[in-house]
């Protein structure tokens, strides 16, 4: 069964403190693996795409790795305004449009 | 670009009531549009997939009956709760995928639905 787990559940940071959430996965087949972030009350926004092992994206303080099993979100130098929850979902090959998503990391940046 | 809008943001309905929750893509066609609900402190559920024109495809355990999807244009779904319960109250989330937008879903804001 295609199993999508994120850690820690939780992170709280001290603003400037750097870190790294992770996605692990375990699919038959992976057609992309996508980061969202989700603000309380509100739909998730679409962050990055990654498609094969070894590829990176950037996007301010944030950066998306892709492995053959995970996927770290790096945030360097956080501020206040990155708290939020970071969905990872994929994309499998036998799932043809529909997104496994985890359970979400919830991030607090304390000023 | 890839703008998706949901109507209402927020609904209060009887028990035994229907209610009618609108997504709407802005900018693009949106060839497939999904429908999840969250519950607190979860993550998405999936609940149906459906194509422009065509029925929609429900997931396992999601009562084609009573959460009704029609997707009439490349531009709007619907998702009407037929005689809602207070099990049903949750948070509905619409998403959609244009051809042009690779695999990405793009998300509206949500309905938070509450029945009494």
């Amino acid at each position: 069964e295609d199993q999508v787990t994120q850690s820690p559940e939780a992170l709280r940071l001290q603003e400037g403190e750097s870190s790294s959430l992770n996605c692990s996965y375990t699919v038959s087949g992976l057609r992309g693996l996508f980061w969202y972030r989700q603000d309380p009350g509100k739909g998730p926004e679409f962050l990055f795409t990654l498609y094969s092992a070894g590829e990176e994206k950037e996007k301010e303080r944030l950066k998306a790795t892709l492995t053959k099993k995970e996927s770290f979100l790096h945030i360097t130098a956080p501020k206040p305004e990155d708290s939020a929850t970071y969905l990872c979902a994929v994309r499998t090959s036998g799932g043809y449009n529909k997104l496994i998503f985890g359970a979400g990391t919830r991030l607090a940046v304390h000023p | 670009g890839a703008v998706v809008s949901q109507h209402p943001s927020w609904v209060i309905c009887k028990s035994g009531t229907s209610v009618k929750i609108e997504c709407r893509s802005l900018d693009f066609q949106a060839t497939t549009m999904f429908w999840y609900r969250q519950f607190p402190k979860q993550s998405l559920m999936l609940m149906a997939t459906s194509n422009e024109g065509s029925k929609a495809t429900y997931e396992q355990g999601v009562e084609k009956d009573k959460f009704l999807i029609n997707h009439a244009s490349l531009t709007l779904s619907t998702l009407t709760v037929t005689s809602a319960h207070p099990e049903d109250s949750s948070f509905y989330i619409c998403s959609a995928r244009g051809d042009y937008l690779s695999y990405e879903q793009y998300f509206g804001p949500g309905t938070r639905l509450t029945v009494t």
